[in-house]
Parts: C-alpha cells; sequence; structure tokens
C-alpha cells in the first residue's frame, strides 16, 4: 500500500506570510491531487497534477509535482484566515481508490 | 445542487448498538466510497463501489458492511458498534474512477459510541 506523508502536520502563521506543505511518497505517484477540509464540511478538490514538473497556480496558491513524480508541494502567497483548514493530498495508485495523506492542518491568524 | 448527501450529521450510539449511515448522490456517479477520519487525521477508505451491486473492501473495513442496489445509493451499516468507531464518516464519488477525476464528498456524519 502506498503511503503518503504529508508534513508538516500542524502550520500556525500570521496573516500574510507565506508558507509551503508537502506531500511525499515511497512510490511514483500516478496522478496526485491536493484538497483542502474546512471545519465540518467533506474535502473540496484544488487542483490535479499529471505530469512530472507541472505547475499550477490557482490565485494565490502554487502547486508543483516533482519531477519523479513521487512528492508535491503547495505554496501560499500571503496567506488569509479564509485558508485556515486541512490541506490533504490524494493518489489514485493506479486504481479506483483514492488514497489520502495524513494531512496538514493549517491556520491563519488574523 | 444537492450533490452528495448524508444523513445523519450526528449521532451517538451505546456499545452494542447497530445503525445505517445513509448515502445518496444525484450525480448519475458509479464510483462511491466511505472514509472516516478519526480526530487530526487524514482518509481511511472503508468500502468502496465501482457500480451498482459491485462493492469491495478498503483499508478498514472490519466491523462494517456496505450494498449498492442501486447507483444513486451507497448506504454503510455498523453492526456491534464499538467505541474504536467513534470517527467522522464521509461518503464520496465520482463519475469515471480515472487517475485524475475529483471525489466530491458529502459533509460528513459524526458518530460517538459510548
Amino acid at each position: 500500500t502506498q503511503l503518503l506523508e504529508q508534513s508538516p502536520q500542524f502550520l500556525s502563521i500570521q496573516e500574510g506570510e507565506n508558507l509551503t506543505v508537502y506531500c511525499n511518497s515511497s512510490s511514483v505517484f500516478s496522478s496526485l491531487q491536493w484538497y483542502r477540509q474546512e471545519p465540518g464540511e467533506g474535502p473540496v478538490l484544488l487542483v490535479t497534477v499529471v505530469t512530472g514538473g507541472e505547475v499550477k497556480k490557482l490565485k494565490r496558491l502554487t502547486f508543483q509535482f516533482g519531477d519523479a513524480r513521487k512528492d508535491s508541494s503547495l505554496h501560499i502567497t500571503a496567506a488569509q484566515p479564509g485558508d485556515t483548514g486541512l490541506y490533504l493530498c490524494a493518489e489514485t495508485s493506479g486504481t479506483y481508490k483514492y488514497i489520502f495523506g495524513t494531512g496538514t492542518r493549517l491556520k491563519v491568524l488574523a | 445542487n444537492a450533490g452528495v448527501t448524508q444523513t445523519p450529521k450526528f449521532r451517538i450510539l451505546k456499545i452494542g448498538q447497530s445503525m445505517t449511515l445513509q448515502c445518496a448522490q444525484d450525480m448519475n456517479h458509479n464510483y462511491m466510497y466511505w472514509y472516516r477520519q478519526d480526530p487530526g487525521m487524514g482518509l481511511k477508505l472503508i468500502y468502496y463501489s465501482v457500480g451498482a451491486g459491485i462493492t469491495d473492501k478498503g483499508e478498514v473495513p472490519n466491523g462494517y458492511n456496505v450494498s449498492r442496489s442501486t447507483t444513486e445509493d451507497f448506504p454503510l451499516r455498523l453492526e456491534l458498534a464499538a467505541p474504536s468507531q467513534t470517527s467522522v464518516y464521509f461518503c464520496a464519488s465520482n463519475d469515471r474512477g480515472a487517475l485524475d477525476s475529483e471525489a466530491f464528498f458529502g459533509q460528513g456524519t459524526r458518530l460517538t459510541v459510548v
């Protein structure tokens, strides 16, 4: 079973700061998704990356897929309190099942 | 825009009781999933289904059962509830189970077993 490790586990920062969270695997990803989960809600898809080296931007969020497709990062520029939540990476490992990482819990203080 | 609907939102069970968590989707998705999320953790797959009449075990199936008689519904049954089943349960669906297909989640059912 593929293991997805996310780091850091917890992150508390001030509004306006930048941050990066990571998702690493022991195996090659088929493709990778990033989800954000707000308290009391289910996860919501932010982005899907498929190609090694791929970079995608979603407003202040930048997602990068490692060249070897074994790691990914999410960078947030000028974090806002609305960015607070649990960030999860997920991979399908070539089957129909989504395998989720352990998550990074982000809190942005005003 | 109902999407994935889960009921109930909250439930407290006594040890040994049984219950069914309901999940319905109105997007005509073939693939459906049940996950549990323990405090501060990611999601662990309990069961999944690739279409009506077809179900399979995930990582943590013990203590649970599922059925998929229609495309829309995917109920999760807990028999003989145990404290270890205290968790938040999420149902999800997607349209093609492909590598880059988005999973749509319900709002979750928060279950406490006492």
